[in-house]
């Protein structure tokens, strides 16, 4: 069965700190990989990922994709309280979307 | 404004009452979703549509309806609610028929079913 597993489940941070979330998977027909960013209402995107190795960045924020390996990293560099949210990983195999269960980051002053 | 647009946002109804989600959204995509959202489980799919008049099951569609009779809309039809039900719930969408695109997401809709 398909399933798409994030660690870890819960993070508490300080301002400054970098933290790395982690997303392992097992999914057939794999086509891509995506990061959400869900605050108090609807998940936003952050990155979509489909070749190993290729670091994808925008700020603060970078994600890489290991498809030998199976897993996905999302680092977040100097940290910041607005940083607080659920970071949602989900794996698109052809029609289909499957998320992993989130990791909730929460970022202390 | 782009965007995807669900009613009510919030919903607080009895056992066995038909009730019916709407999901509307305006970017021209062919590809819409239903998920339901729970503590612990992540967004897990009800139902998917590649286009109109095509709609497939996602992984939890037990007791859940859809249709797509236009491109924009993709409402969610619980027939027969129970408490099981309650949750809260996004609709989504993205162009290509959701292959390698990103979705977009509604607020979502909090149904409470007692």
């Amino acid at each position: 069965e398909d399933k798409v597993v994030q660690s870890p489940l819960s993070l508490v941070v300080h301002e400054g700190d970098t933290v790395t979330l982690n997303c392992s998977y097992e999914v057939t027909n794999f086509r891509s990989l995506l990061w959400y960013k869900q605050e108090k209402k609807a998940p936003t995107f952050l990155f979509m990922l489909t070749s190993s190795g290729i670091e994808k960045k925008s700020g603060r924020l970078s994600s890489i994709l290991d498809k030998k390996e199976l897993f996905s990293i999302l680092n977040i560099t100097a940290t910041q309280t607005g940083d607080s949210a659920v970071y949602l990983c989900a794996v698109n195999n052809n029609n289909d979307m499957r998320f992993g269960a989130g990791t909730r980051l929460t970022v202390k002053p | 404004e782009a965007q995807v647009t669900q009613n009510p946002r919030y919903l607080i109804t009895v056992t066995g009452k038909k009730l019916t989600v709407t999901c509307s959204q305006n970017m021209n995509h062919e590809y819409m979703s239903w998920y339901r959202q729970d503590p612990g489980l992540g967004l897990r799919q009800i139902y998917y549509s590649m286009n109109v008049e095509v709609t497939d099951k996602g992984d939890v569609p037990e007791g859940y309806k859809v249709s797509r009779k236009e491109k924009r809309n993709f409402p969610l039809i619980l027939e027969s609610p129970s408490p099981n039900q309650t949750s809260l719930y996004f609709c989504a969408s993205s162009g290509s028929g959701g292959r390698n695109q990103p979705q977009h997401f509604g607020d979502g809709t909090r149904l409470s079913i007692l």
